[in-house]
């Protein structure tokens, strides 16, 4: 069974420009969290696709969206990139959207550095 | 909304004594999940122990247990045995909105196993 899987592993950004990252679930998981870990601190919640549609949010701008495809991989969109957004970005994939209250697997993040 | 505080940056103690780490949490909610995840430097988020709100028995996983204290609002996580495995970044985190509501985490406690 593969696990979650993110990429890139690293990249690195101009301020004002716009990144995508990847993620693939867990085999049979359709639910999928996204979250920034900046440094030194724990992560936060950025929001979550079940069935490809945003089932929760936490607080962060319109700037940051996603979109989750039929297979039930997803990606993260990061337009105008601020300093601010360096940071280690995490993926979650849940079996269900039940389950992601008490069930979710990580993937090992991208770190990204905007310069 | 829902908090996790970990009072602890950092602490070290030598290979197979025993440790614990400490947590407290405000939500309310009266049914939630409590965790503790850990983040080696791969940076991988990785499940050590979960803990459901409603069951007052607390939470064992092999070395690691936690002790469970729901009117103080404690979730403390009792390593016994330590290992330099145990060498990482370690976060507690909370779910009490239902997984729309995603994970909220700790700033992290950094435990360094001494040989």
């Amino acid at each position: 069974e593969t696990g979650v899987t993110q990429s890139p592993t690293h990249l690195i950004k101009t301020r004002g420009q716009q990144v995508t990252l990847r993620c693939s679930s867990q085999s049979g998981h359709n639910t999928v969290s996204w979250y920034q870990q900046a440094l030194g601190q724990g992560p936060q919640f950025i929001f979550q696709y079940y069935r490809e549609e945003e089932n929760g949010r936490g607080n962060f701008p319109p700037r940051f969206s996603g979109l989750q495809f039929p297979n039930y991989s997803s990606e993260l969109n990061v337009n105008a990139l601020e300093l601010d957004d360096s940071a280690l970005y995490l993926c979650a994939s849940s079996p269900d959207l039940g389950t992601s209250v008490y069930e979710q697997y990580f993937g090992p993040g991208t770190r990204l550095t905007v310069t | 909304a829902q908090t996790v505080t970990q009072s602890q940056p950092e602490m070290s103690v030598q290979e197979a004594e025993t440790v614990t780490l400490s947590c407290t949490y405000d939500t309310s909610e009266n049914n939630y999940y409590l965790f503790w995840y850990k983040q080696p430097p791969s940076r991988q988020m990785i499940l050590v122990i979960r803990q459901e709100a409603y069951k007052q028995q607390n939470a064992t996983e092999n070395r690691f247990s936690v002790n469970f204290q729901k009117a103080a609002k404690s979730f403390s996580l009792k390593i016994s045995d330590s290992q330099l495995g145990d060498t990482a970044m370690y976060f507690c985190a909370l779910n009490s909105g239902g997984g729309a509501d995603g994970l909220t985490f700790g700033k992290g406690t950094h435990l360094i196993i001494q040989p």
